[in-house]
C-alpha cells in the first residue's frame, strides 16, 4: 500500500504565480516530512523539511505546510521560476519506520516563462 | 568532487547477467541505502545498510543483495537480471547524528535489461 501520496503527476504553472505540490499519507507514526526536488539526470536533492511538532515551516521562496489532522501537506513556491521546473517528491519517517523515508510518486512541475 | 557517486551511470545487460552497481561516498555517513525509481511509483527502498556491520531488507529486496565493503561503499548486486529490473537506481546516505533523516543521493544509475 501506498504510504504516502502525490495524487497530481504533474503541474504545470506560470512563471511569477504560486505552485502548490500536494502530499497526503496514511501512516499517524510519521513525524517528520520532506520535499526533495529532482532534475533530470541528477539524484534528488533536499529542500525543505518539516517536524510534526510544527504547522509551517519557510526558507526563502519555499513554504511547507503541514495539516496533521488530515495527514496532509503541502509545499508553497512563490514566486515560481523557471528553473524550479524538476520532479517534487515528499517523504515522510518516523520512528515506527526506524528513521527510513518512504517517498511519495512525486509531482513534475514546469514552470512556463 | 560529488559527495555521492555512482558506477556506471548508464548500463544494458541481458536476462540472467550478474551485475553490479557501485557507491561510494565521501561525507562520512554511517549510514547507506538503495533505492529504485520507477514511473508512478516514485523511489522505493532496496535495502539499507546503517553501519558496515548492519544489512537491512527494504521493501523490494527479492532478486537483489548488497555489500558493504566498508563505510564508504556499498554496492548493489543483481544476481540474475530480469527485464522488470529495468529501473532508474539510486544510493543514497545520511547522517542521524545531525538530528535530521535527510538523505544525500548520488546521480543515479539507468539500468536497462533486455
Amino acid at each position: 500500500d501506498q504510504q504516502v501520496k502525490q495524487n497530481s503527476p504533474s503541474l504545470s504553472v506560470q512563471e511569477g504565480r504560486i505552485s502548490i505540490l500536494n502530499c497526503d499519507y496514511t501512516n499517524s507514526m510519521f513525524d517528520y516530512f520532506l520535499w526533495y526536488k529532482k532534475y533530470p539526470a541528477e539524484g534528488p536533492t533536499f529542500l525543505i523539511s518539516i517536524s510534526s511538532i510544527k504547522d509551517k515551516n519557510e526558507d526563502g521562496r519555499f513554504t511547507v505546510f503541514l495539516n496533521k489532522s488530515a495527514k496532509h501537506l503541502s509545499l508553497h513556491i512563490v514566486p515560481s521560476q523557471p528553473g524550479d521546473s524538476a520532479v517534487y517528491f515528499c517523504a515522510a519517517s518516523g520512528w515506527s519506520s526506524g528513521d527510513k523515508l518512504t517517498f511519495g510518486t512525486g509531482t513534475r512541475l514546469a514552470v512556463r516563462p | 568532487d560529488a559527495d555521492v557517486t555512482q558506477t556506471p551511470r548508464n548500463r544494458i545487460t541481458k536476462t540472467g547477467k550478474r551485475i553490479m552497481l557501485e557507491c561510494s561516498q565521501t561525507k562520512g555517513h554511517d549510514r547507506m541505502y538503495w533505492y529504485r525509481q520507477d514511473p508512478g511509483l516514485g523511489l522505493r527502498l532496496i535495502y539499507y545498510s546503517f553501519d558496515v556491520k548492519d544489512i537491512n531488507k527494504g521493501e523490494i529486496s527479492d532478486g537483489y543483495s548488497v555489500s558493504r565493503q566498508a563505510q564508504a561503499k556499498f554496492s548493489l548486486s543483481l544476481e540474475s537480471a530480469i527485464p522488470n529490473q529495468t529501473a532508474l537506481y539510486f544510493c543514497a546516505t545520511s547522517d542521524p547524528t545531525g538530528g535530521l533523516e535527510t538523505q544525500y543521493f548520488g546521480p543515479g544509475t539507468r539500468l536497462l535489461v533486455l
